[in-house]
């Protein structure tokens, strides 16, 4: 079946440091890739998609670029700040374009940013 | 606003007794989802609704049970079945977009706790 593997944390990181969270994925066809964004005790919050091959995604100054070759979908931030601190899921819908089943989940990734 | 609710934010229950989780949405959206996120976990799929009196088992649907009577709301009951319900649920939502991919909306979840 399909699934996703994200690099464990938690990621500590200083602010103003360069982000790298890898994700990488198994699945069949053409699946939709996402990152969503966790706070402390909150639901999750879509921070970006993408629906094909060589897509990228970005918002908020995070990107990630769908790579088949690889099967890699890494979530990047060129300057990060404290409020980036929370945890970051990597996800994968089976239908190109994202279908109404349901999404398969990396185990997240726990980013610490220091002042 | 639109959105989706999910009550209460914390919820008790005794072993042994079935509890039923409320999720409701005004965003108009076809297809509903229940997951479930332990620590270290990721989120995992319950059960997950694509339309009105439908609803399909997801990875984890031992000891849950779900109702779809209505557009806007879709229940969990974790019954006394389930072999380890502490957890926190998550309640999504989704609809076709203008793209025509589909796009999920979390709630703010339920965190039960079994004593």
């Amino acid at each position: 079946g399909d699934s996703v593997t994200q690099m464990e944390g938690p990621v500590t990181l200083s602010e103003e440091a360069f982000l790298t969270i890898n994700c990488t994925y198994t699945a069949t066809g053409y699946p939709s890739l996402f990152w969503y964004v966790q706070y402390p005790g909150e639901g999750l919050q879509l921070l970006l998609k993408a629906t094909k091959a060589d897509d990228k995604g970005s918002n908020k100054g995070f990107e990630a670029t769908y790579r088949k070759e690889t099967t890699s979908f890494h979530l990047e931030k060129g300057s990060v700040q404290v409020s980036d601190s929370a945890v970051y899921f990597c996800a994968l819908s089976p239908r190109p374009g994202g279908g109404a089943d349901g999404l398969t989940f990396g185990k997240g990734t726990h980013l610490i940013i220091q002042p | 606003d639109g959105g989706i609710t999910q009550s209460p934010k914390y919820l008790f229950r005794k072993e042994g007794q079935n509890v039923t989780l409320s999720c409701e949405q005004n965003l108009n959206h076809d297809a509903m989802y229940w997951y479930r996120q332990d620590p270290g976990q990721g989120l995992r799929l319950i059960y997950y609704s694509q339309i009105v009196n439908d609803f399909q088992k997801g990875d984890i649907a031992e000891g849950y049970s779900v109702s779809r009577e209505k557009k806007e709301s879709f229940p969990l009951t974790v019954t006394s079945a389930q072999k380890n319900p502490t957890a926190f649920y998550l309640c999504a939502s989704s609809s076709r977009g203008l793209s025509g991919g589909y796009e999920q909306f979390f709630g703010p979840g339920t965190r039960l706790t079994v004593l």
